[in-house]
Formats: structure tokens, sequence, C-alpha cells
């Protein structure tokens, strides 16, 4: 019963773009910054966006992030098969005194 | 760089306590704020909570009741207690971190251990 909500899944055919969509309130998104997580099957999660549209590094441009209001995006162009797998969104919230992820979102490489 | 790994026992009767440790190594276990993850199998990533060593402590209310956090320093280790589990507590536990007070987000993460609940 996550209060940030995601597209339960989103495809598209190698070397094309998708978007994933992150919505929340004014308590978590509106309030704060939005990051985004790619989970592999049978790995650890590791951070692809900070602070709303910030790559650490390693992480390849074709992964791009950004907010507004209380929604955020993260775009993946290129789609290479190797992205297959699911992303959460995270965000503090502010009424919950707690750290929140999305619903999660599967990327399927057509 | 930081890396963490958990530790703890696979399988725990329901209503006992869960009790996870997370060893960090190639970073100052007092220079982050450490949380704990979990994941039940075919859902999503549920945040348990997060600490500062000897400072601020926040957990998610819905297990708020439950949960305690804590670190060893002097073993560079963090654990988690979760007590009166259910099944429902059945899950992949990661614990991980972030170096921020403000504008949280989780930049390290260790490799997961599954921890069953039945008897």
């Amino acid at each position: 019963q996550s209060v940030l909500t995601q597209p339960p899944s989103v495809s598209a055919a190698p070397g094309q773009k998708v978007t994933i969509s992150c919505s929340g309130s004014n308590s978590n998104i509106g309030n704060d910054y939005v990051s985004w997580y790619q989970h592999l099957p049978g790995t650890a999660p590791t951070v692809l966006i900070y602070d709303n549209n910030q790559r650490p590094s390693g992480i390849p441009d074709r992964f791009s992030g950004s907010k507004s209001g209380t929604s955020a995006t993260l775009d993946i162009t290129g789609l290479q098969t190797g992205d297959e797998a699911d992303y959460y969104c995270g965000s503090w919230d502010s009424s919950l005194r707690a750290y929140v992820f999305g619903t999660g979102t599967k990327v399927i490489v057509l | 760089q930081v890396q963490l790994l958990e530790s703890g026992p696979g399988l725990v009767k329901p209503s006992e306590t869960l009790s996870l440790t997370c060893i960090v190594s190639g970073g100052s276990i007092n220079n982050y704020y450490w949380s704990w993850v979990r994941q039940p199998a075919g859902k999503g990533l549920e945040w348990i909570g997060r600490f500062y060593p000897g400072g601020t402590t926040n957990y998610n209310p819905s297990l708020r009741s439950r949960v305690t956090m804590s670190a060893d320093t002097s073993k560079s280790q963090f654990s988690l207690r979760l007590s009166s589990v259910t099944a429902a507590d059945t899950a992949v536990y990661y614990c991980a971190g972030g170096d921020r007070l403000y504008y949280y987000y989780v930049d390290v993460w260790g490799k997961g251990t599954t921890v069953t609940v039945s008897s």
C-alpha cells in the first residue's frame, strides 16, 4: 500500500524509449527530492537517479529523471535487453516521517 | 566504496523475533544513515526504517511497534530486530545506507538475505 503510484509495467522495442511515472502527494514528492532505483532479479537494487535528476557516477545518460509538482518521471532511452528489470521511485514522506518506495514498474523489452 | 553483508537465520518461527546483522566494510559505520529494506516474494520494496549511530531513528509506521535497529560500532555492524513475526514477514531483507538526513536516498545496498517465517 505504497503512497507512490507507478504503472505496473511498460514495454518497448530495443532502441526505443520508455517513460515511467511516479505519482505522489505534497507530503512526499511535492516536498522532497525523488530517487529512482533499478532492481534486477536476484541482485541488490541500485540507485539510478537521486535529487530528481542527478545520476551517480557510472550510470549512463540513457537514464534521466525529472519532477513536476507531486509527480516524477524516469525516462530510459536507447532501450537495451539488459534494462529489463523492476524500477522503483522513492521519496521522503514528511507526514509518515519515513522513506517510501513506489509500487514498482516492470520494464519489458519486446 | 562501502560494502554491506547481511547475515542471520533463514528460518524464524511465528511469534518469535527476527534478528539480522549487517557488516559494514570499506568505510566508517559512523558516517551513514543505515536502513533495512525488505521485499516479499512477488511484491515491491518496503522501507523498514533507518538510524544514525547515536542519533536519529525513523521507522516505517506500519512496523514501528515491532522494530528495533541498533549498531555495534566497535564491530562495524548494525542490526535489525523484528518481533512477533508472522508469515507476512517472509521476505528478502536488505541492509542499506544513505549519507543524508535530509533529501535522503539509499545509495549502498547489501546483497540481501532471505528470511522465511514458518513453524
